[in-house]
């Protein structure tokens, strides 16, 4: 069974203060990893997909990488604007995405 | 205009009651699927759809069902609502052509059953 967990569920940083959310996979067969973020009371806004061990992908002051167990998504120099729960998903096959509950990021200025 | 749309996007009802959301994409894909998210919980997946005439239960189909009116249609029904139902439903869909099924989601229904 495809599995997910997302370390740590959150994290408070102060604006500037670079870190990373950790997500661990277990997956029989890896098609793609999926970061999204949520505002509160919003749908899921997708990021990035990550295919294999090595990647990376970056958007403005994100940054995704890939390795075999795990992904992590660090956040360079945040910014208030960046708080949000941040969903890691990943793909095994033809079923759904599988979710890890989240990580509720908050960046105080 | 959004590619997913849920209506309504509020809803509040009473214990018994009989209630409809529906779920639009102007996305073109063949995949449609609804989740629910609670607190501390994360989203669950209720029921989805691969193409029109294909239904699957998801993980906590107990006490939903759906239709799947065409391809860029789908509604999730509760029979008879109750107060552990209150929660933020989602939509979302994906297209089975692309090779990783990224999915796109609606703003979502925030539904209080009392």
């Amino acid at each position: 069974e495809d599995q997910v967990t997302q370390s740590p569920e959150a994290l408070r940083l102060q604006e500037g203060e670079s870190s990373s959310l950790n997500c661990s996979y277990t997956v029989s067969g890896l098609r793609g990893l999926f970061w999204y973020r949520q505002d509160p009371g919003k749908g899921p806004e997708f990021l990035f997909t990550l295919y294999s061990a090595g990647e990376e992908k970056e958007k403005e002051r994100l940054k995704a990488t890939l390795t075999k167990k795990e992904s992590f998504l660090h956040i360079t120099a945040p910014k208030p604007e960046d708080s949000a729960t941040y969903l890691c998903a990943v793909n095994s096959g033809n079923t759904p995405l599988v979710f890890g509950k989240g990580t509720r990021l908050s960046v105080i200025a | 205009d959004a590619d997913v749309t849920q209506t309504p996007r509020n809803r509040i009802t009473k214990t018994g009651k009989r209630i409809m959301l529906e779920c639009s994409q102007t996305k073109g894909h063949d995949r449609m699927y609804w989740y629910r998210q609670d607190p501390g919980l994360g989203l669950r997946l209720i029921y989805y759809s691969f193409d029109v005439k294909d239904i699957n239960k998801g993980e906590i189909s107990d006490g939903y069902s759906v239709s799947r009116q065409a391809q860029a249609k789908f509604s999730l029904s509760l029979e008879s609502a109750i107060p552990n139902q209150t929660a933020l439903y989602f939509c979302a869909t994906s297209d089975a052509g692309t090779s990783t099924d990224t999915q796109y989601f609606g703003p979502g229904t925030r539904l209080t059953v009392l």
